[in-house]
């Protein structure tokens, strides 16, 4: 009963670095989300994506691209990693439907020095 | 444009005593309200929803929430909190006109139940 799973938990990068993060849901979602949560700014929305082979931009997608690699698998990179993208990024999965809740993935807590 | 705004950052209630946390909204239209849990190091976890119909939605854990249009609110009630309580509390809103996407969350309350 996996529901999402990040990976990795932790990540520590330089200035300039890249990396992906890696999401995967076994709950046969089609939607999938990338959040960023930041202290005293709630979460905010990266990257969406409403089916296999479509995304779009949220609130705060600057230095960020995604790829739904198929229904499974939701992956957010960050080309060349600054400072401000010093968070927790969490990836979620819902149903179609605006009602639908969204399931959480426990996180990944990136710091970029 | 859709916005959530809770008013406290920190709540304090003793354990047996009735907690409130709470959340006001803005949307266009007509909403769908949500609140979920985070405890530490873990993603944030559903409780309830408010769709449509009975203004009183009932959740997990023993939690409810009163939806008040003219107030524009969803308050997060329990009668009786527990120390496993304490958590970090957040409300979302998704107006119905809007894509799914539009799912805006609140800065989020830290409820601490005391022993």
């Amino acid at each position: 009963n996996a529901g999402v799973t990040q990976t990795p938990k932790f990540q520590v990068l330089k200035t300039g670095q890249s990396m992906t993060l890696q999401c995967a849901q076994d709950m046969n979602h089609n939607s999938m989300y990338w959040y960023r949560q930041d202290p005293g700014m709630g979460l905010r929305l990266i990257y969406y994506s409403a089916s296999e082979g479509t995304t779009d931009k949220g609130e705060v997608p600057n230095g960020y691209n995604v790829s739904r690699l198929n229904k499974r698998e939701f992956s957010l990179r960050l080309e060349s990693a600054a400072p401000s993208q010093t968070s927790v990024y969490f990836c979620a999965s819902s149903d179609t439907g605006v009602y639908s809740p969204l399931h959480f993935g426990n996180g990944t807590r990136l710091t970029v020095t | 444009a859709q916005s959530v705004a809770q008013p406290e950052d920190q709540v304090n209630v003793a354990e047996g005593n009735p907690l409130t946390v709470k959340c006001t909204y803005s949307v266009s239209g007509n909403p769908y309200l949500f609140w979920y849990v985070q405890y530490p190091n873990r993603g944030l976890q559903f409780l309830l929803k408010y769709i449509t119909g009975d203004n009183l939605v009932k959740g997990s854990y023993g939690f409810e929430a009163e939806f008040n249009k003219s107030q524009t609110s969803f308050h997060l009630k329990k009668p009786s909190a527990l120390v496993s309580d304490s958590a970090l509390y957040f409300c979302a809103v998704r107006d119905r006109l809007a894509g799914a996407n539009n799912l805006f969350f609140g800065t989020g309350t830290r409820l601490t139940v005391i022993p």
